[in-house]
């Protein structure tokens, strides 16, 4: 069964550090999302990527992030500074019509 | 922005319990999903609602989407120790990306 999968599973960086999570959408998808959930909190969206631009993002998406999708299997997010309270499971996600599958996430944590 | 209310927080059951959990919005919602999430995973698509009203069965799980398309309930019936997790309701947005609004959680505990 095909599968979205996320790299690194944990990342560990140093306050002001940029980090670059990756995911590998499922094939056929067109539709990719990025989320995060802070410790035992809710999981909020962060940003969707379509027909390669940002369809939509939150508040929680300002200047310090991007997305990219650099080749045709790969999508990316970059924080290029990251703070403390980045610290967060990050989970990517793809559909093609109607729901949203979702990766088994990359637990960052920043010192 | 938009919110949904998920109830209650937490449930400490016994196994063969049935289980109800809850989620209400302010906002309508033209879809209505209900999610698992193990520790240290991402979560899981347990059911997708689509119509108000409609009521939809997935093994022991049922769940419904309120007429007023701004809740929905989620039962387990007779529950088993492999239900152990926490439960997200999600709201789909109508148009543009179609992003999931995620409720808060409710974390399931299954005593054998």
């Amino acid at each position: 069964e095909p599968e979205v999968t996320q790299t690194p599973s944990h990342q560990v960086t140093q306050m002001g550090q940029e980090v670059i999570l990756r995911c590998v959408p499922i094939s056929n998808h067109l539709y990719f999302y990025w989320y995060r959930q802070i410790l035992g909190q809710k999981v909020e969206f962060l940003v969707s990527f379509y027909n390669n631009e940002i369809s939509e993002k939150s508040e929680i998406f300002d200047d310090q992030f991007s997305v990219e999708r650099p080749d045709g299997s790969n999508f990316t997010l970059k924080i290029r500074s990251t703070k403390l309270e980045d610290s967060a499971m990050y989970f990517c996600a793809s559909r093609a019509a109607s729901w949203q599958f979702f990766g088994p996430g990359t637990r960052l944590t920043v010192l | 922005g938009q919110q949904l209310n998920q109830s209650p927080q937490s449930m400490f059951i016994q196994e063969g319990e049935d289980v109800s959990m809850n989620c209400t919005s302010s906002s309508i919602f033209n879809t209505w999903l209900w999610y698992k999430q193990d520790p240290g995973e991402g979560p899981v698509l347990l059911i997708a609602l689509y119509k108000a009203g409609e009521l939809t069965s997935n093994g022991r799980l049922t769940a419904q989407f309120g007429i007023t398309r701004k809740d929905s309930f989620l039962n387990i019936s007779a529950s088993i120790p492999s239900d152990v997790g926490i439960y997200f309701c999600a709201g789909r947005t109508q148009g543009g990306s179609e992003k999931l609004v995620f409720g808060k959680g409710t974390k399931l505990t299954v005593n054998p």
